[in-house]
C-alpha cells in the first residue's frame, strides 16, 4: 500500500530552524513529483513547495522563498523540507503530498506533522 | 499569482440533496483544476483532477465540470459521509493555489 509518513515537526522559537522529513513507501518514488502543503490552524490549504522527480527543478510559494528548501533523496525514498528563519505565520500542519502522473494534483497525502513557531 | 475563489463558503444541506460548489479562477486554467475533500483532523483526499476526471474509488455521485475560469463540483445525492470541507486547486502555473474552502454542513 502506498504511504507517506512525515516527521520532524515540533515547537520552535521565531528565527529557529527545523527539518521535516517524509518517508515514502509502496510506490515508485523516483517516478513522482513531490510537494509540501501546509494548513494553519483553522485555515485552508496552502501549497508550499514542489520538486521534480530527479530534483532538477524546485518551486516555492513566495512567502517561503529564501527561507525554505525542498529536497529529496531517491536512494532513501525520502522528501525533506529545510525551514530556516521560522516565523509565527509558518505555524501549521505540514503535509507531504505526491503528484499525479500529470503532476496536476496531489493523489497521496501523509498524515501531517505539526510545526508551531512561538516564543 | 492565480487567485481561486470558491462559493459558497459554507452550505447547509440534508442527506439526499444535490449540492453544487463553484470555483472561479482569476486567470484561465484550461482544465488544470482539482477538487479535494477534507474531514476534520484528516489529510485531504483527491476527488477529481483535470476538472472532471473522477479518481479511482471515488463514488460516482461526485462530478466535476468546467474549463477556463469557471468550475463546479457537484454531489448529486448527499450522503452522511460527505459532510466535510471541499477545496479546489489550480495546477496551471506556479505558485499552485487553493480556494478558501467550502464547508458542507448538516441541515
Amino acid at each position: 500500500e502506498a504511504q507517506l509518513v512525515e516527521s520532524g515537526g515540533g515547537l520552535v522559537q521565531p528565527g529557529a530552524s527545523l527539518r521535516l522529513s517524509c518517508a515514502a513507501s509502496g510506490f515508485i518514488f523516483t517516478s513522482s513529483c513531490m510537494s509540501w502543503v501546509r494548513q494553519a490552524p483553522g485555515k485552508g490549504l496552502e501549497w508550499v513547495a514542489n520538486i521534480k522527480q530527479d530534483g532538477s527543478e524546485k518551486y516555492y510559494v513566495d512567502s517561503v522563498k529564501g527561507r525554505f528548501t525542498i529536497s529529496r533523496d531517491n536512494t532513501k525514498n525520502s522528501l525533506y523540507l529545510e525551514m530556516n528563519s521560522l516565523r509565527a505565520e509558518d505555524t501549521a500542519v505540514y503535509y507531504c503530498a505526491r503528484g499525479t502522473v500529470l503532476n496536476d494534483a496531489f493523489d497521496l497525502w501523509g498524515q501531517g506533522t505539526m510545526v508551531t513557531v512561538s516564543s | 499569482d492565480i487567485q481561486m475563489t470558491q462559493s459558497p463558503s459554507s452550505v447547509s444541506a440534508s442527506v439526499g440533496d444535490r449540492v453544487t460548489i463553484t470555483c472561479r479562477a482569476s486567470q484561465g486554467l484550461s482544465s488544470w483544476l482539482a477538487w479535494y475533500q477534507q474531514k476534520p483532523g484528516k489529510a485531504p483526499k483527491l476527488l477529481i483532477s483535470a476538472a472532471s476526471s473522477l479518481q479511482s474509488g471515488v463514488p460516482s455521485r461526485f462530478s466535476g465540470s468546467g474549463s477556463g475560469t469557471g468550475f463546479t463540483l457537484t454531489i448529486s445525492s448527499l450522503q452522511p459521509e460527505d459532510f466535510a470541507t471541499y477545496y479546489c486547486q489550480q495546477a496551471n502555473s506556479f505558485p499552485w493555489t487553493f480556494g478558501q474552502g467550502t464547508k458542507v454542513e448538516i441541515k
